[in-house]
């Protein structure tokens, strides 16, 4: 089945800085795509979805990059702030099985001032 | 309201004891999942159900079982607790012909078992 490998597992960056967060999948079927974010004691919110083969999306303060050729999904946090400070998890479905969703381990992203 | 309530947060369990916990939402969707994520591990679908009919996953199968008494609730069962069952228990929920809708998240319930 579907395997979603998360880089880096811990990421501690100075506020302002960039912040890259990369998930590689083994499915080639795999067509959605989905961050979450998760603050400690919250639920896993959605923070961008991403459908098309190769794609950029953009959202505040953050850019999500898809590119099936390498099946590798990344999260760009372009100027880091303490607020971000949470633990990101992509997570990886196929057509028949949107739902069901293969998530990766999970960076957990410390943003110090 | 447009959230997934999970009941309770926290759940202390013995060896050997059921668990029962509990999931509602009150936006009509159609199929409702559970997610177990223990420490440093990615999150991993335990079982769904799509209106009343429920998928099991097959490694899971036999240690979790569900009800759907209504579409709105979905409880998760363990017959007897092992340590192995300590963990964070996710529910979610969306609507199953709504292909660009992402799976909506409680808050989780906290299961140790002792």
């Amino acid at each position: 089945g579907e395997q979603v490998e998360q880089r880096p597992p811990h990421l501690s960056v100075r506020e302002g800085d960039s912040a890259v967060i990369t998930c590689t999948y083994t499915d080639p079927n795999s067509y959605y795509f989905f961050w979450y974010k998760q603050e400690p004691g919250a639920s896993l919110q959605l923070l961008m979805k991403v459908f098309s083969s190769t794609e950029i999306n953009e959202g505040q303060g953050f850019t999500v990059l898809l590119n099936k050729k390498d099946k590798r999904l990344s999260l760009n946090l372009t100027a880091a702030h303490p607020g971000d400070s949470a633990a990101y998890f992509c997570a990886v479905s196929g057509t028949q099985v949107v739902g069901q969703l293969t998530f990766g381990r999970g960076t957990r992203l410390q943003v110090y001032a | 309201d447009t959230t997934v309530k999970q009941n309770p947060r926290y759940k202390l369990a013995r060896v050997g004891k059921p668990v029962n916990l509990i999931c509602s939402q009150t936006m009509n969707h159609d199929t409702m999942y559970w997610y177990q994520k223990k420490p440093n591990q990615a999150p991993k679908l335990l079982l769904f159900y799509y209106d009343k009919i429920l998928n099991r996953e097959a490694d899971t199968f036999e240690k979790f079982q569900s009800s759907r008494p209504n579409n709105s609730f979905c409880s998760l069962y363990i017959g007897s607790a092992g340590l192995e069952y300590s963990a964070m228990y996710l529910c979610a929920s969306r609507n199953r012909g709504e292909n660009n809708q992402a799976p909506l998240f409680g808050e989780g319930t906290r299961l140790s078992v002792l």
